[in-house]
């Protein structure tokens, strides 16, 4: 059964870099059958898809945040990790790494259960 | 982007009660759409993907239809854990994008 874990610091200063890790255990994220995905949602907010890596290392960004994200997998094969520059209070947010399926069709069907990383000096 | 609209943004309704949300598009695209179920305090989880396909070990009482621009996620018995906030998600074109949200609260 896939698990997935969000790690890293839960506060960071404005105009400083937000990073965070996704362990995943129970599939590799060298399987060629998924993406990696990192969403965010602010408190009492809806959702927001910030973007996603593929096992060759291929992203996809969420142009509103695409000149300040970076998704990399990790140097563990089970790992991936998120990077976004510059943040201010309205980065502030629960960040949720997730698995997408697109075997069938594009889907989000495993979930870290979230981290919050709050922006303020 | 697409933009996703979901209605009502909440509403109330007993134990028993079928419940049904609607989700809009803002652009047509077959049957790219997602239903999540979100608790408080708890990451989403999948209920239905590709708009009527119920993932395995979700209740039969949930089912999603639609296709296009317009959608609808139906509970048809509604269980004292079913409780929640509900997402549309669009799977056709990235950005992903969510509908705003539907909470189902206890009448």
């Amino acid at each position: 059964q896939v698990q997935l874990q969000e790690s890293g610091p839960g506060l960071v200063k404005p105009s400083q870099t937000l990073s965070l890790t996704c362990t995943v255990s129970g599939v590799s994220t060298s399987t060629g059958t998924y993406y990696w995905t990192w969403i965010r949602q602010p408190a009492g907010k809806g959702l927001e898809w910030i973007g996603r890596i593929y096992s060759s290392g291929d992203t996809n960004y969420n142009p509103s945040l695409e000149s300040r994200v970076t998704i990399s997998l990790g140097t563990s094969k089970n790992q991936f990790s998120l990077k976004l520059t510059s943040v201010t209070a309205a980065d502030t947010a629960i960040y949720y790494c997730a698995r997408e399926d697109y075997l069938r069709a594009y889907y989000l069907d495993s979930w870290g259960q979230g981290t919050l990383v709050t922006v303020s000096s | 982007d697409i933009q996703m609209t979901q209605s009502p943004s909440s509403l109330s309704a007993s134990v028993g009660d079928r419940v049904t949300i609607t989700c809009r598009a803002s652009q047509s695209f077959s049957t790219y759409l997602n239903w999540y179920q979100q608790k408080p305090g708890k990451a989403p989880k999948l209920l239905i993907y590709a708009a009527s396909s119920l993932l395995s070990g979700v209740p039969s009482r949930f089912g999603g239809s639609g296709s296009g621009t317009d959608f609808t996620l139906t509970i048809s018995s509604l269980q004292p854990e079913d409780f929640a906030t509900y997402y549309c998600q669009q799977s056709y074109s990235t950005p992903w994008t969510f509908g705003q949200g539907t909470k189902v609260e206890l009448k």
